[in-house]
C-alpha cells in the first residue's frame, strides 16, 4: 500500500532554477494539498485541487504552480526558486468521507 | 483573522499523563483534528472531533468545547515513542485546515 509519494525526498537547488515536486496518490482520493513546513511555523497551505481539472491558491502560492490533469498526480512547480523557498514540502490527499489528511513523507528543499 | 493557539513544548514523565490544549479562531467551525508528527517525519492522524465532548482512542482522548473555542488532547501512560510534535487542526466554513504551530512533547525516563 503506497498512498501518497513524493519525489525527491531532499534537494539542493540554486537560486534561479527551475525546479518541479512530484505528488501521487493511489486511493482515488478527490482532493489533494501541497503545504510547507517551516519551523516555529504551523503547515502553511500553498495550493490545492478538489478534483481533477480545478487548482486553487492557498495561504501562501507566490512563486509556485500546481496542476491537476488527472485524479492520481499534483505537481508543484517553482519556476525560479529562491532562497526563502528552502523549506519541507508535503503532499497530502483528504477522504471525502472523513476529512482526514493523508501526507506523503515530505520533500526537504533548500535554495542556495 | 483566523488563529490556532497551542503551546510550543512541554515535557513529561514515562508513565504519567499529559494534557495539550488547543484554542481556535475560525470562520465557521467544521471540526477539529489532532495530528502527530514524529521528527523528520509525516503528520500521522491521530482524531477527529466536530461535537462536544470527550473522544477516547486507546491511551489517546480528544475533547471538544465548541462554545469555548478549546480542545485538548490527553495521553495516558506516556511512552517514550510519545515524544513528537502535536498539532491541531480546525476545518472552517470552506472546509479549508486552519493549523497550529505544533507542541513538541518531550518525554523524559
Amino acid at each position: 500500500i503506497a498512498g501518497i509519494t513524493q519525489a525527491p525526498t531532499s534537494q539542493i537547488l540554486a537560486a534561479g532554477r527551475r525546479m518541479t515536486l512530484r505528488c501521487t496518490q493511489d486511493m482515488r482520493h478527490n482532493a489533494m494539498y501541497w503545504y510547507r513546513q517551516d519551523l516555529g511555523l504551523g503547515l502553511r497551505l500553498i495550493h490545492y485541487s478538489n478534483t481533477a481539472g480545478t487548482t486553487g491558491k492557498g495561504e501562501v502560492p507566490d512563486g509556485y504552480s500546481v496542476s491537476r490533469a488527472n485524479t492520481d498526480d499534483f505537481p508543484l512547480t517553482l519556476a525560479s526558486a529562491v532562497p526563502s523557498q528552502t523549506s519541507v514540502y508535503f503532499c497530502a490527499s483528504s477522504d471525502s468521507r472523513t476529512g482526514e489528511l493523508f501526507f506523503g513523507e515530505g520533500s526537504r528543499l533548500t535554495v542556495l | 483573522g483566523q488563529n490556532i493557539d497551542q503551546p510550543t513544548e512541554m515535557t513529561a514523565t514515562e508513565g504519567a499523563i499529559v494534557q495539550i490544549n488547543c484554542t481556535y479562531q475560525t470562520s465557521g467551525f467544521n471540526g477539529l483534528f489532532w495530528y502527530q508528527q514524529h521528527a523528520g517525519e509525516a503528520p500521522t492522524f491521530l482524531s477527529y472531533n466536530v461535537l462536544d465532548g470527550l473522544e477516547e482512542k486507546g491511551r489517546f482522548s480528544s475533547f471538544l468545547s465548541r462554545s469555548k473555542g478549546y480542545s485538548y488532547l490527553l495521553l495516558k501512560e506516556l511512552q517514550m515513542k510519545d515524544s513528537a510534535s502535536y498539532l491541531c487542526a480546525a476545518l472552517d466554513s470552506n472546509y479549508q485546515l486552519i493549523w497550529g504551530a505544533g507542541t513538541k512533547l518531550i518525554i523524559k525516563p
